[in-house]
């Protein structure tokens, strides 16, 4: 049980070009999902939190506008990367926070990750 | 504003051999949680063990314990019989019990190798 799954796993686009990103529970529903960034040999870095049915809160210095997130279900949420440039290359995970259920609410399950390369 | 530290970088034991992983973390708050996770070369992140800090027991996971010390804010990590496949990056992580988004703080991470 938990599984979170991304898609992509892989990604290669152009220069200003936009590209989505999908995180999806695939056996719970998820009150909260979460967003982050992992440059290499680093730690997770969290981009920005998502509730269903309402706006994602960003964490600072993190542009709202170039990473546009949308949590439309209890199961989906998508990261949309904005006129993609080299610098945005790196490998983003998602996890998601089950609903209810002591024990299971408290956890992040995590999806596979996504690599992102910007030419 | 919470915080973790793993301050050994790096780690290499011979297989089977018994390893511990430190971490210490900062907070005010009296009740949360902690955990470690594990991410192998596939870099898929692995819940390896989670501790209520209510609960004075130790959390154990088969070969996985670990020693938590809240009054001096220590959390780490005891693999015993070490194998090959718990080579990976191990990030211990502090979540607030309740209140906000409840996020996961991460520590900077600690790569253990397993050498045959």
């Amino acid at each position: 049980g938990a599984v979170v799954s991304q898609h992509p796993s892989w990604v290669i686009c152009k220069s200003g070009t936009s590209v989505k990103i999908e995180c999806r529970s695939l056996d719970f529903q998820a009150t909260t999902m979460f967003w982050y960034r992992q440059f290499p040999k680093q730690s997770l870095m969290l981009m920005a939190t998502s509730n269903e049915g309402s706006k994602a809160t960003y964490e600072q210095g993190v542009e709202k506008d170039k990473f546009l997130i949308n949590h439309a279900s209890l199961t989906l949420s998508t990261l949309t990367v904005t006129s993609a440039h080299p610098e945005d290359s790196s490998f983003y995970i998602c996890s998601a926070r089950a609903r209810g259920g002591r024990g299971v609410s408290e956890t992040q399950y995590f999806g596979p990750g996504t690599r992102l390369l910007v030419l | 504003a919470q915080t973790v530290t793993q301050s050994q970088p790096e780690m290499s034991v011979q297989e089977a051999e018994t390893v511990t992983l430190s971490c210490t973390y900062d907070t005010s708050e009296n009740n949360y949680y902690l955990f470690w996770y594990k991410q192998p070369p596939s870099r898929q992140m692995i819940l390896v063990i989670r501790q209520e800090a209510y609960k004075q027991q130790n959390a154990t996971e088969n070969r996985f314990s670990v020693n938590f010390q809240k009054a001096a804010k220590s959390f780490s990590l005891k693999i015993s019989d070490s194998q090959l496949g718990d080579t990976a990056m191990y990030f211990c992580a502090f979540m607030k019990h309740a209140g906000g988004a409840q996020k996961l703080v991460f520590g900077q991470g600690t790569r253990l190798t397993i050498n045959p």
